[in-house]
């Protein structure tokens, strides 16, 4: 069965370095998004990303985050200069399309922790 | 704005009792609802959906009806096990003001099985 696929599971950075986020979509898949989930909190939406450009964005996605697709297949999440509270489980997914009815597909999750 | 609201776990259960995780929702337009489960140390997994009103989705005996009347959209399965442990999340997704569909994720409910 297709999955999304997230490297590394778990991350430790210093705190003021870049770390990125490697997620691999499902391959026919269209609209990718990165979400995090702070520990114990919930679900947070960061990005939506479709036709090689950002379609939506949350306010916690600031000037220090960034994403790309650099290849046909990856897609990536980047923090230029990490804060502690950036610490968090951080969720790829993808999805055919957009509408309402379809369901988005996550991958396992890779944890960051800054230290 | 699209909002989830989900009960406060964890919530702890001997096995083969009923389950109910309570729901509720405020969205614009019609959303379409979910519920994902994500096991320790694994990602997010569709468990079931529903895309319009009195629609029920169910899957592995667990089952949620999407009532418009009370936005809400409980999940419940009748006799759960241990393998049932997990941490379950509400999610709708509806039209953003940008014109797209982004899944919106409650906090989720801790599940926690005892044999």
């Amino acid at each position: 069965e297709p999955e999304v696929t997230q490297t590394p599971s778990h991350q430790v950075t210093q705190m003021g370095q870049e770390v990125i986020l490697r997620c691999v979509p499902i391959s026919n898949h269209l609209y990718f998004y990165w979400y995090r989930q702070i520990l114990g909190q919930k679900v947070e939406f960061l990005v939506s990303f479709y036709n090689n450009e950002i379609s939506e964005k949350s306010e916690i996605f600031d000037d220090q985050f960034s994403v790309e697709r650099p290849d046909g297949s990856n897609f990536t999440l980047k923090i230029r200069s990490t804060k502690l509270e950036d610490s968090a489980m951080y969720f790829c997914a993808s999805r055919y399309t957009t509408g309402s009815v379809t369901e988005a597909f996550f991958g396992q999750g890779t944890r960051l922790t800054v230290v | 704005g699209n909002s989830v609201t989900q009960m406060e776990g964890p919530v702890t259960l001997s096995e083969e009792a009923f389950l109910t995780i309570n729901c509720t929702y405020t969205a614009t337009g019609y959303p379409s609802l979910f519920w994902y489960v994500q096991y320790p140390g694994e990602g997010l997994q569709l468990l079931l959906k529903a895309t319009k009103a009195d629609d029920k989705g169910s899957n592995k005996g667990f089952e949620a009806t999407y009532r418009k009347e009370t936005t809400s959209f409980h999940l419940e399965k009748g006799s759960v096990q241990v393998s049932d442990s997990a941490v379950y999340f509400c999610a709708l997704s509806a039209l953003l003001s940008g014109g797209s569909y982004i899944p919106t994720f409650g906090r989720g409910t801790s599940l926690i099985v005892h044999p």
